[in-house]
């Protein structure tokens, strides 16, 4: 199947600093990507649809000036987490389509943030 | 804002049990997907069901989709401990890649 890789896998940082996740698709082109958020025992919470050279759409409730998404290429789409706190703290997954596909979505392996 | 309710939410069940995982919705999916999830790791996908009705066996997963297209079980037989894990329902509406996921369900295989 498709690969969709997520760097790092966890991150450690101090509050009040920015933290970049990256996602990237691996052998296929995508055209969307997908950010989630998960939280221990939960199930996935979508943040906002990432668009190849456009801006991102985010959900209700996500502060799109605090969680940055750039989709600058069609392998590739980051997440900035800015002025991180203690409640920023989570395990944020991306995910992607192939274009040529029926919509199956490929998950990254997730990018555990802690914000001390 | 369509939901899903997957049930049960937690399933601890003795290795050779069978079980089934409920995902129901009011709405109508154009297609739902299963995965499965690892503390710590991204969802992976098990298998997406199209068409009301479906049946869709993985070893010994069989998936099936309603006919009204609203709601999707996954049955288990003969559990295995390697079988723990999250598993998520998703559904997608027409034209779209965006997914509604459920609440998960927890299964713990016992040895």
């Amino acid at each position: 199947g498709a690969v969709v890789s997520q760097h790092p896998s966890w991150v450690i940082c101090k509050s009040g600093t920015s933290v970049k996740i990256e996602c990237r698709s691996l052998d296929f082109q995508a055209t969307t990507m997908f950010w989630y958020r998960q939280f221990p025992k939960q199930s996935l919470m979508l943040m906002a649809t990432s668009n190849e050279g456009s801006k991102a759409t985010y959900e209700q409730g996500v502060e799109k000036d605090k969680f940055l998404i750039n989709h600058a290429s069609l392998t590739l789409s980051t997440l900035t987490v800015t002025s991180a706190h203690p409640e920023d703290s989570s395990f944020y997954i991306c995910s992607a389509s192939p274009q040529d596909n029926t919509g199956e979505l490929f998950f990254g392996e997730g990018s555990r943030l802690t914000v001390l | 804002t369509q939901l899903l309710e997957q049930s049960p939410q937690f399933l601890s069940i003795q290795e050779g049990e069978n079980l089934t995982v409920y995902c129901n919705s009011s709405s109508v999916f154009s297609s739902l997907q299963w995965y499965r999830q690892e503390p710590g790791e991204g969802p992976v996908l098990l298998v997406t069901v199209v068409t009301g009705g479906e049946v869709k066996k993985l070893k010994r997963l069989t998936f099936q989709f309603g006919d009204a297209r609203k709601d999707s079980s996954l049955h288990i037989t003969a559990a295995q401990p390697g079988d723990t894990g999250l598993y998520l329902c998703a559904g997608a509406e027409a034209g779209s890649y965006q997914l509604t996921f459920g609440k998960g369900t927890k299964l713990s295989v016992i040895p």
